[in-house]
Parts: structure tokens; C-alpha cells; sequence
């Protein structure tokens, strides 16, 4: 019920590319899905986030596409750039818990 | 400069030899939380505190304690460290929920031989 799944564990895009994470969830009672990047050597920073009352958020390059009946939500990174290059985390929260997924660990090449 | 800082940012210990991992913050936030972070598991959360002498358990609290005297500072602390508490950990600030931005400290890599 507490767990987030998230796919792929690593991804390979090409400069100007899509990068494309899935996160699904169980607990409906989760009520924030936000998006952290992290890069070698970093603490987790916010780069996007979503409530379930809306289906996309979108923040310059980067979209949350969000379906509450299938209880999953996903990142999207509209011509990714080397400097994207991190580690991406999904992660939910309800009350003052919050749940993370395991990560992405995204590669764009030059 | 609004931060969040932990120290030591690295330490490398025995088992039992008990040790506090501090965690401080600049932006009078409400809340604060600590975090391990192992490979394929993501960050999992230990303990968070909504406010001064409020603090509660999250996800894997088993090992560790804490304590929030003061609003700016969250010390994370291991009694009797053991080899599964290696680990990398994280402190985190946010205004006064946990679904505000969580602002992250830099990290604490400790290893326990």
C-alpha cells in the first residue's frame, strides 16, 4: 500500500529526445506526486510536482502526466539535454508520510 | 544563503560505537525529516518532526533517534550503529508540511565496519 514503482531503472536518450519515467501507486490516499532530480554528490531537488485533481502539469521541458483511475503518473522531458543527466525520483505523499520510488538514473548523450 | 546543512558529510565507524549525524536549516521551516538512501530502494523516510518537541516515526525508524530542541536543528542519532545502517543519508526542510517543497541537505555517507 505505501510502496511506488517506478520504471525504467535507467534510461538512454539522445540529445533533443523524449525521456519518458512511470511511477504507479497503490494507496489512494495519496494526495501529492511530486517529481525529484538529483545529480551525483547532490541532495534530491523539487523539479515538478502534481495533485490529483488536475491531469498534466507542465513546467517548460518538463510534463506531469497524471491518471487517477489507473493510479499511475508519469515525467516527461521534451528535448532532453545532456545537462538532464541525473537521477530522477517519484514519490507520493499523504498526511506526513512520504513515499519515494526507487529511482531512474538518466543518461542523455551529446 | 537559504540551506540546509548536515556534518559529517562523510564518517566511517565500528559497530556500537554510537555517533549523531546533525542536520541545521536557515529558513525557520516547520517541519524536517531524515532519509536513507540506498541503491535500488530510493529514500526511505527514518523520522520526521512537524515542530519543535514534535517529532513521529516513518518508515524505517528501527535503530535510529532524533530529537528537535531547537526549530533549527535535527539531530539524527545512532545509539548502536550496526553494518545494515550503512548507508547515505539525507536531512530535509520544508515551510510546515511535508507536501510543501522538501528542501535536501548535501548528504552524510556513513559506513559501519
Amino acid at each position: 500500500q505505501q510502496q511506488v514503482k517506478q520504471s525504467p531503472q535507467s534510461l538512454i536518450v539522445q540529445k533533443g529526445g523524449i525521456s519518458i519515467i512511470n511511477c504507479a501507486y497503490e494507496n489512494t490516499a495519496f494526495d501529492y506526486f511530486p517529481w525529484y532530480q538529483q545529480f551525483p554528490g547532490k541532495g534530491p531537488a523539487l523539479l515538478i510536482a502534481i495533485r490529483p485533481d488536475v491531469s498534466e502539469k507542465k513546467e517548460g521541458r518538463f510534463t506531469i502526466s497524471f491518471n487517477k483511475s489507473a493510479k499511475q503518473f508519469s515525467l516527461h522531458i521534451m528535448d532532453s539535454q545532456p545537462g538532464d543527466s541525473a537521477t530522477y525520483f517519484c514519490a507520493a505523499n499523504y498526511g506526513q508520510n512520504f513515499v519515494f520510488g526507487p529511482g531512474t538514473r538518466l543518461s542523455v548523450l551529446p | 544563503e537559504a540551506q540546509v546543512t548536515q556534518n559529517p558529510r562523510y564518517l566511517i565507524t565500528v559497530t556500537g560505537k554510537k555517533l549523531t549525524v546533525t542536520c541545521s536549516q536557515n529558513m525557520n521551516h516547520e517541519y524536517m525529516s531524515w532519509y536513507r538512501q540506498d541503491p535500488g530502494l530510493g529514500l526511505r523516510q527514518i523520522y520526521y518532526s512537524m515542530n519543535v518537541e514534535v517529532t513521529d516515526k516513518g518508515d524505517v525508524p528501527e535503530g535510529y533517534k532524533v530529537s528537535r530542541k531547537e526549530k533549527r536543528n535535527f539531530p539524527l542519532i545512532l545509539e548502536s550503529p550496526s553494518p545494515n545502517q550503512t548507508s547515505l543519508y539525507f536531512c530535509a526542510s520544508s515551510i510546515n508540511r511535508v507536501s510543501d517543497e522538501q528542501f535536501f541537505g548535501p548528504g552524510t555517507r556513513l559506513t559501519v565496519l
